[in-house]
């Protein structure tokens, strides 16, 4: 079945300790979004791909980043988490923009000690 | 940007009895608002949307509808079950800068035996 894949689903890093999150989807869809979902609140857009066209929000910290290598892969970056960034991050997908459907992946859920 | 308000927080409703969830958006440019279901450590999935060229649009026991003018959509579960319980999710999207979806804070649905 074509799906979004995240890996790990869960993982632990050190407060500081550079710590990567995959996602890949087989639906072959143009666009890819990283959300950040705390506990009891709605998913936050940090950013997206449109195809290799980055897209920041405004409000995303600098120790987020993001690559796209290719079609089907993307990979989250957190340069030196803080306790304040444990939370559930969230892949999806969209055929071409949000006007259709977001597939979501399970998620990772990122702890920091 | 697109800002989205949704309430309940909260919802208990006996099984059986219709669930009435409410959304605002801010943004009149905004064309697409969707209806996400999210199960306790599960990712979020969609269950209904709405385009802004359509005022009511059901599935099933699930509806919405869509005030353009007053800015606001509702979802409609009737004759709720158990599996109905879970967070509710609105969204907005009104195609600016970001292509990411902008949600409402969820609204935890509690059916009641």
């Amino acid at each position: 079945d074509a799906m979004v894949i995240q890996n790990p689903r869960y993982q632990v890093t050190q407060f500081g300790k550079p710590v990567t999150l995959s996602c890949s989807q087989t639906l072959n869809h143009n666009v890819m979004y990283w959300y950040q979902q705390k506990s009891s609140q709605a998913p936050k857009l940090l950013f997206h791909y449109y195809d290799k066209d980055f897209n920041n929000e405004a409000d995303t910290p600098d120790n987020f980043q993001s690559r796209r290598p290719n079609t089907s892969f993307c990979f989250l970056d957190i340069r030196s988490p803080g306790l304040g960034d444990a939370a559930m991050y969230l892949c999806a997908t969209s055929l071409n923009q949000a006007y259709n459907e977001q597939f979501f992946g399970p998620g990772t859920r990122l702890t920091v000690l | 940007g697109e800002n989205v308000e949704q309430h309940p927080s909260t919802l208990s409703v006996q099984e059986g009895d219709s669930a009435v969830i409410k959304c605002t958006y801010s943004d009149s440019a905004s064309n697409y608002f969707p209806w996400y279901k999210q199960e306790l450590g599960k990712r979020p999935q969609l269950i209904i949307d709405i385009r802004s060229n359509v005022g009511e649009k059901k599935d099933q026991r699930i509806a919405v509808t869509l005030n353009k003018t007053a800015k606001h959509f509702s979802l409609h579960i009737t004759e709720t079950q158990p599996e109905d319980s879970a967070v509710y999710f609105c969204a907005g999207y009104s195609g600016g800068g970001a292509d990411g979806l902008t949600f409402g804070k969820g609204t935890h649905l509690i059916i009641q035996p």
